[in-house]
């Protein structure tokens, strides 16, 4: 069935860049997402990119699908404090179902 | 201000004592869905609704029921909740499936432990 995959946890150091990977299994997917939850938060979205799409930049955000190998990642610049929350890579499949993976704790060290 | 209302955001609750988690959206969406998140799970969909009156079973609904009687309510209710339904849970909504990305907006979460 469709899967979203990614690593549980991530640590970065504050200034440096972050890259937040995630791999899906339906090759129809239309729209692959990044949705941020900050602590005691509900998920808000990042951004999202279409699948004809292989990158999608806003500000110190950025999208790179490689649709081949069905892997999406999210790099963000200089990382600052405020990026520490959890990280959802979803999916929306073919039936229009949107899969979420289980998302990456992003760790900011000092 | 577009938002989804849950209420209420913390329950404690004993064994069998039935109870429901209200949420409202102010922005017309047909979409509604329910959500829960665990450690090591992610977020596991429960039920979903297309529109009104037409509701769903998601990945995991036994335990759960839910109602769409109007466009913008989408209660849950745990009829006789157990401590396996302690959880942290967020409803979402977006416009609507089909053409378009179907961007989710989600609630603050209601946090529900089962004595």
């Amino acid at each position: 069935g469709e899967d979203v995959e990614q690593s549980l946890f991530l640590s970065v150091r504050e200034g440096d860049s972050s890259v937040i990977n995630c791999t899906y299994t339906d090759s129809s997917s239309t729209y692959l997402y990044w949705y941020k939850q900050e602590p005691g938060a509900g998920l808000q979205l990042l951004t999202y990119i279409f699948s004809n799409m292989d990158m999608k930049q806003d500000q110190r955000l950025t999208v790179l699908l490689n649709k081949k190998d069905k892997h999406l990642s999210l790099r963000i610049a200089d990382t600052q404090t405020g990026d520490s929350a959890i990280y959802f890579c979803a999916e929306k499949g073919e039936d229009d179902k949107i899969i979420f993976g289980k998302g990456t704790r992003l760790h900011i060290l000092p | 201000e577009a938002q989804v209302t849950q209420n209420p955001r913390y329950l404690i609750t004993v064994t069998g004592k039935k109870l429901t988690v209200t949420c409202s959206q102010n922005m017309n969406h047909e979409y509604m869905s329910w959500y829960r998140q665990d450690p090591g799970l992610g977020l596991r969909q429960i039920y979903y609704s297309m529109n009104v009156e037409v509701t769903d079973k998601g990945d995991v609904p036994e335990g759960y029921k839910v109602s769409r009687k109007e466009k913008r309510n989408f209660p849950l209710i745990l009829e006789s909740p157990s401590p396996n339904q302690t959880s942290l849970y967020f409803c979402a909504s977006s416009l609507g499936v089909g053409a378009g990305a179907n961007v989710l907006t989600f609630g603050a979460g209601s946090r529900l432990t089962v004595l």
